[in-house]
């Protein structure tokens, strides 16, 4: 069974740009979920899709966004790129909401 | 707000040792527990979820859960270096889906 998968595995972007992050979730798997790990700061909740809808947000500005595909799969789209968002973004999927999550390896984001 | 807090380490055992890790969290309404080990960059792997009061065992590990004082703690019998990582606590209360992490314990097994 193939696990949660996330491309780009690295992406470098100027400030000011946008970048698009990619998620498939496990086969069977409706929920996806998007985490930010920067350094020293631990594990920081983005957002969480499940069937088709954002369910529920972090504490995040508006410019993180994303969607959920009839097929599950996510997108997260940072707009306005700044210096301090980079890190590593990481893609969790579960069977039902409030699961254990299984993560994907994660994109790792740089700004410059 | 919510926290879970959890000494940073590094926390140091001997091969062999039994290495515990402790989590306390500050939501009484607390339901779901759960413990990731992450790698060096890596991303976190889910290896013991705990729901009630007492422990629950999985091979070399075992995970202890006391509502009533609200802290959680996992035991790694028998510790390998590697199991050499950082583990993660998580809490999920009844009225949210998404876990709080704590920033987790960096753990060190020397041979």
């Amino acid at each position: 069974e193939a696990g949660v998968t996330q491309s780009p595995t690295h992406l470098i972007k100027t400030r000011g740009q946008q970048a698009t992050l990619r998620c498939s979730p496990i086969s069977g798997h409706t929920s996806v979920y998007w985490y930010q790990q920067a350094l020293g700061l631990g594990l920081q909740f983005l957002l969480w899709y499940d069937e088709g809808e954002e369910r529920n947000r972090g504490n995040f500005p508006p410019r993180f966004s994303g969607r959920q595909f009839p097929n599950y799969s996510s997108e997260l789209n940072v707009n306005a790129l700044e210096l301090e968002d980079s890190a590593l973004y990481l893609c969790a999927s579960s069977l039902e909401a409030g699961d254990g999550y299984t993560f994907g390896s994660g994109t790792r984001l740089t700004v410059v | 707000q919510k926290e879970v807090e959890q000494n940073s380490g590094p926390l140091s055992v001997p091969e062999g040792a039994i290495a515990s890790l402790n989590c306390t969290y500050s939501d009484r309404g607390s339901q779901s527990f759960f413990w990731y080990r992450q790698y060096s960059g890596k991303s976190p792997e889910l290896i013991m979820s705990i729901y009630s009061n007492g422990d629950k065992e999985d091979g070399r590990f075992t995970a202890q859960l006391n509502k009533a004082s609200q802290y959680v703690s996992l035991l790694i019998r028998d510790s390998q270096p590697s199991d050499s990582a950082t583990y993660l606590c998580a809490e999920r209360s009844g009225g949210s889906y998404i876990p709080t992490f704590g920033r987790g314990t960096s753990l060190i097994v020397h041979p």
